[in-house]
């Protein structure tokens, strides 16, 4: 039983180009969220997904970040025109269909780091 | 807004040593609470949850936590520190917002030295 997968594990990229980083929920689950980590913080919510459909991105920034879930295919954050501060473990998550009234667990990917040069 | 405060960036203990690493959250309503540990350069693995019920909740490797309403703490201890056990701990607290998910907010994270 597969967990959350990320790929790439690890990614550099020069100032201006293009990130991307894709990831793939535990089989049966349907909500996927982004977090980022920069360098000695904690976790920050970026973006929740369903299939097709963007629930709450107010944690992304505003400009050049980007993120989809498909229906066929992992869920992708994209980073355009990247910048030295945007180098940091990027974490993707997920969990089942959320019950109204109760928690559900959310499972952690091995995360995304993302070195800009 | 919902907020968690690990007070402690850093402690050290003595491997064999009981362990106490804080953590008290702010939320409007009743919180879901998780902690969970990173090792370096690794993802989150998710320690122990508390949702409702017992408020003594016990996890994985040996850790338990207990939720105190009165207080806005949620501790995790350990009765006997491993060195395997070095890593950083994230205390977080989620809720249902009105979209119908459940959204995380961090600490900032305890990293946890176990000295021989």
């Amino acid at each position: 039983n597969a967990g959350v997968m990320q790929n790439p594990r690890h990614l550099v990229r020069r100032r201006g180009q293009e990130a991307r980083l894709r990831c793939s929920p535990m089989k049966g689950h349907s909500h996927v969220y982004w977090y980022r980590q920069l360098p000695e913080e904690g976790l920050k919510f970026m973006v929740y997904l369903q299939k097709e459909n963007i629930i709450d991105e107010s944690g992304m920034p505003k400009e050049r970040f980007s993120a989809e879930f498909p229906k066929e295919g992992p869920s992708i954050l994209r980073i355009q025109q990247v910048v030295r501060g945007d180098s940091a473990a990027y974490f993707c998550a997920s969990s089942p269909m959320t019950r109204t009234g109760s928690g559900n667990t959310i499972y952690f990917g091995e995360g995304s780091w993302l070195t800009v040069v | 807004a919902q907020s968690v405060t690990q007070p402690d960036i850093h402690i050290t203990v003595s491997e064999g040593a009981s362990l106490e690493l804080r953590c008290n959250y702010s939320y409007g309503a009743t919180p879901y609470l998780f902690w969970y540990v990173q090792s370096p350069g690794q993802g989150l693995q998710l320690l122990l949850k508390y949702f409702s019920g017992d408020t003594l909740v016990q996890g994985i490797k040996g850790f338990e936590a207990e939720f105190k309403r009165s207080q806005s703490s949620f501790n995790l201890r350990k009765p006997s520190v491993h060195w395997s056990d070095a890593a950083e701990y994230f205390c977080a607290v989620g809720g249902l917002m009105n979209t119908g998910f459940q959204k995380l907010v961090f600490g900032t994270g305890t990293r946890l030295l176990v000295s021989p």
